[in-house]
């Protein structure tokens, strides 16, 4: 399995406060993507990222960016967190034509 | 835009009865299949995966699943399923040229005893 590890695993905030999640890998993976996963939603695209400082739109971006300034690591930022952004977070790498290995979630909790 | 249908949110199915869960995409020239399952408060993890080949893909724990172009369908199927297949599986679509895997809502797989 590929090494990732996800930072904060669970966290509750307030609305309107600034919010980043972690992914860290350790597999030298190219690709990174961010899910969120709701119930009766599956799993919904955010932001993916296709090398150091390549990054593109997924299918939720709204109100989400994110950084990939070393291939390690994939930072997703809400600016301004709001409730509809309770959701677990999943992030993801990829090398190649291949399968997303996943890491174990961060469960966010926006009040 | 790619997008994955996965038809029946829950299936109940018996004990050593055989299952079908089915997925279908947007058509596409040339696609990747993936089915993941994500047992109750744990990630994801892969099944099987379609790249190219043979349309009939095996899987682990005795899963399998058939690419049909025609009908842009990847149904996923296991002979007898047991207790422990209780979870939530998820298709997953991506087309060659593009770097997007898309997911579909996911069907829950419940055992009855």
């Amino acid at each position: 399995d590929a090494g990732i590890t996800q930072s904060p695993r669970h966290k509750v905030t307030e609305t309107g406060t600034p919010v980043t999640l972690r992914c860290h890998q350790t597999e030298n993976h190219r690709y990174m993507y961010w899910y969120r996963q709701d119930p009766g939603h599956g799993l919904r695209l955010i932001h993916y990222s296709y090398g150091v400082k390549d990054t593109d739109k997924g299918e939720v971006s709204d109100g989400y960016s994110v950084s990939r300034s070393k291939t390690e690591d994939f930072l997703l930022t809400l600016e301004s967190a709001t409730s509809s952004q309770t959701s677990v977070y999943f992030c993801a790498t990829r090398q190649g034509a291949g399968e997303l290995f996943f890491g174990e979630g961060s469960r966010l909790t926006v009040l | 835009a790619q997008s994955v249908t996965q038809l029946d949110s829950q299936v109940p199915v018996f004990e050593e009865a055989p299952v079908e869960l089915r997925c279908n995409y947007s058509s596409s020239v040339s696609v990747y299949l993936f089915w993941y399952v994500q047992y109750p408060n744990q990630g994801l993890q892969l099944l099987l995966k379609y790249l190219s080949g043979s349309t009939l893909v095996k899987g682990i724990n005795g899963f399998e699943a058939e690419f049909n172009k025609s009908q842009t369908s990847f149904h996923l199927r296991k002979p007898s399923v047991h207790i422990s297949d209780t979870a939530e599986y998820f298709c997953a679509v991506s087309d060659t040229d593009d770097d997007k895997i898309i997911f579909g809502k996911g069907t829950r797989l419940h055992i009855l005893p």
